[in-house]
């Protein structure tokens, strides 16, 4: 049973435009989320997080939305890059747990 | 300010033989996570430190798993009579907070 979904697989975007990797979530004892970006043979490294007390979060290019009823969050990237080019990771937590739960990633191509 | 660390970087074993991996986390990190990670999937939570003390251990970790943090800083994850099924990415992460921050993984095929 998968608690955390990401349904596309793959996302391939130009240059200069913006990406939007979804992830959606059914455990609504969730509670602070994390977006990582990982490279091939390298470990993910933390992009931004949200809680659950927000809806939005923003740093330089990139912005995450929570919508908690729908339990959906979302991960903006604005103007894309090539640099970006990774799989993208949501990973949620309960409180207090500190044991997040990876969803199965999205690879993200940003086309020059 | 050095992140987190993993030794080896990439391991190559034969079926049955034990394996150990080393993590050091970041300095003052009092918490340290193990997760391996297997092709086209997330990392999957395996176990948690807090200091010495292992608070957590997942399902997925069988009894021929090991994880100790002896001293409360480096961490060492034993596989004994490793399975072909053991192959994946061990990943090692560290916090102080809620963000884990993740070290570059250790690299595991069993033949």
């Amino acid at each position: 049973d998968q608690q955390v979904k990401q349904n596309s697989p793959s996302l391939s975007v130009q240059e200069g435009r913006i990406s939007i990797l979804n992830c959606d979530y059914t455990n609504s004892m969730f509670d602070y989320f994390l977006w990582y970006k990982k490279y091939p043979a390298e470990g993910p490294t933390f992009l931004i997080s949200i809680s659950s007390i927000k809806d939005k979060n923003e740093d330089g290019r990139f912005t995450v939305f929570l919508n908690k009823s729908a339990k959906h969050l979302s991960l903006h990237i604005v103007p894309s890059q090539p640099g970006d080019s990774a799989v993208y990771f949501c990973a949620p937590s309960s409180s207090g747990t500190y044991k997040y739960i990876f969803g199965t990633g999205t690879r993200l191509k940003v086309l020059a | 300010d050095t992140g987190v660390s993993q030794d080896p970087r990439h391991k190559i074993t034969k079926r049955g033989q034990n394996v150990t991996f080393r993590c050091d986390p970041i300095s003052e990190h009092n918490r340290l996570y193990w997760y391996r990670q297997t092709l086209g999937q997330g990392p999957e939570f395996l176990t948690y430190f807090q200091n010495e003390a292992q608070l957590e251990k997942s399902r997925l970790l069988s009894d021929r798993f090991s994880a100790e943090r002896p001293k409360g800083s480096f961490s060492t994850l034993e596989i004994q009579r490793t399975e072909q099924g053991d192959s994946a990415m061990y990943l090692c992460a560290s916090s102080v907070a809620e963000t884990q921050y993740f070290g570059p993984g250790t690299r595991l095929l069993v033949l």
